[in-house]
């Protein structure tokens, strides 16, 4: 069974960094694609970007390069997404997503999710 | 990249159909088969629905169906069911390699 697990709720401070994982099992990790997705309270979804742990190859959404970091540990299957200084509007669900098809279009399975609130 | 644009709202009674819309350009739905929908349950993962236009995932009940003209992309629902009440998202690959989801459909069921 496939199965992504996100890690815990976050409570930060703005200018706080912050690191969040996402560990897959259940398939081959370094195979697919795996990336983020944005919720705010209350919003719609949002594409980040993905990296492919097996080469590290990464892409952005143009509304996130350069605003969040993603990366991945294929010794423990695990992907990351990470800033280095948190505003108030980071405030959001954050889904991890296993990526399939050709060009990593089909979003399969999906992470519960992990909250993170940034507030002073 | 603006979101590709959905109703903000549909609603149906019990058994009867229902279709979301998903419309967006010649550079994302309109150029690419690789449009896909996703059903959201309040505080729950999004769960995949159909890929690629048209295709079902298994185990993903055969209620649900997707089409695409031109630029504007469809999910239709029949035999609508209470448990059919959810968010439900489009999304879709665009030129710039990045994919792209729509703002968001509320599916009432009455």
């Amino acid at each position: 069974e496939v199965q992504l697990v996100q890690s815990g709720a976050e409570v930060k401070k703005p200018g706080e960094s912050l690191k969040i994982s996402c560990k897959g099992s259940g398939y081959s990790f370094t195979s697919y694609w795996i990336g983020w997705v944005r919720q705010m309270p209350g919003k719609g979804l949002e594409w980040m970007g993905i990296i492919y742990p097996g080469d590290s190859d990464t892409r952005y959404s143009p509304s996130f390069q350069g605003q969040v970091t993603i990366s991945a540990d294929k010794s423990i299957s695990t992907a990351y997404l990470q800033w280095s200084s948190l505003k108030a509007s980071d405030t959001a669900m954050y889904y991890c997503a296993r990526h399939s098809g050709t060009w990593a279009t089909i979003l399969i399975e999906w992470g519960q999710g992990t909250l993170v609130t940034v507030s002073s | 990249q603006s979101a590709l644009t959905q109703p903000a709202s549909v609603s149906g009674s019990p058994g009867q159909s229902i279709t979301i819309s998903c419309t967006g350009t010649s550079s994302d739905v309109g150029g690419y088969n690789y449009v896909s929908w996703y059903q959201q349950h309040p505080g729950k993962a999004p769960k995949l629905m159909i890929y690629d236009v048209s295709n079902r995932p298994s185990g993903v009940s055969n209620r649900f169906s997707g089409s695409k003209s031109g630029n504007t992309a469809s999910l239709t629902i029949s035999g609508l069911q209470a448990e059919d009440e959810a968010d439900y998202y489009c999304s879709s690959y665009t030129s710039s390699s990045t994919l792209l989801f729509g703002g968001g459909t509320k599916l009432t069921v009455l």
